[in-house]
């Protein structure tokens, strides 16, 4: 299994532009989010989705999109990039279930700069 | 609602010497609590976590954490540091909603 993977692992856009983060597992993972993580604040929780066409919003999804067509894939979508959203960008998926099988795999992470 | 804080954003100790990364929670239920590993430049992986059962887990790498309820507290330790060990380190809980809610994490070095 590749486990949780994500493209780009660097990417620099200018103000404005807008890009899609790829993020795929191979675990047949239903629960997958993404979160941001900045320095002293830990992760934050931006979207995520508990299976095929359903997502919901986490705790900073403003300037965010996610659509959840596949089991497999779960792109985050940057409408219109802002230099506060230069951040380090980790997909994770997870296997529910029992508490002793419940757990998050994070994706390498994607390493975003906004100019 | 659930919450974690990580007490000291940055802690130093020599190789060979006791590692103590802390972690109070607030959870008015039984709480998932989890401990992830970032190693520079990498993801996030899974260091141990306590569900229920055995207050005291272990997990990869040397490294154990004990469930404390009388004091909300779920701190990391490790007997004897290692070089390799030198990360940032987060403590982690789920909420009622099923999301994984992180602390600010802690960056370990491990001096020669």
């Amino acid at each position: 299994n590749a486990g949780v993977t994500q493209t780009p692992k660097f990417q620099v856009l200018k103000t404005g532009q807008s890009m899609t983060l790829q993020c795929a597992q191979d675990m047949n993972h239903e629960y997958m989010s993404w979160y941001r993580q900045d320095p002293g604040m830990g992760l934050r929780l931006i979207h995520y989705s508990v299976g095929a066409g359903i997502t919901d919003q986490g705790e900073v999804p403003n300037g965010y999109n996610v659509s959840r067509s596949t089991t497999e894939d779960f792109p985050l979508r940057l409408l219109s990039a802002a230099p506060s959203q230069t951040s380090v960008y980790f997909c994770a998926s997870r296997l529910t279930g029992s508490s002793s099988t419940d757990t998050q795999y994070f994706g390498p992470g994607t390493r975003l700069t906004v100019l | 609602a659930q919450s974690v804080t990580q007490l000291g954003s940055h802690v130093s100790v020599s190789e060979g010497a006791l590692v103590l990364l802390r972690c109070n929670y607030s959870s008015s239920v039984p709480p998932y609590l989890f401990w992830y590993v970032q190693y520079p430049n990498q993801g996030l992986q899974l260091l141990l976590k306590y569900t229920t059962g055995a207050t005291l887990v272990k997990g990869i790498n040397g490294f154990e954490a004990e469930f404390k309820k009388s004091e909300t507290s779920f701190h990391l330790t490790k007997p004897s540091a290692h070089m390799s060990d030198a990360a940032e380190y987060f403590c982690g809980i789920y909420n009622q909603g099923g999301k994984l809610i992180f602390g600010q994490g802690t960056e370990l070095s491990v001096k020669p």
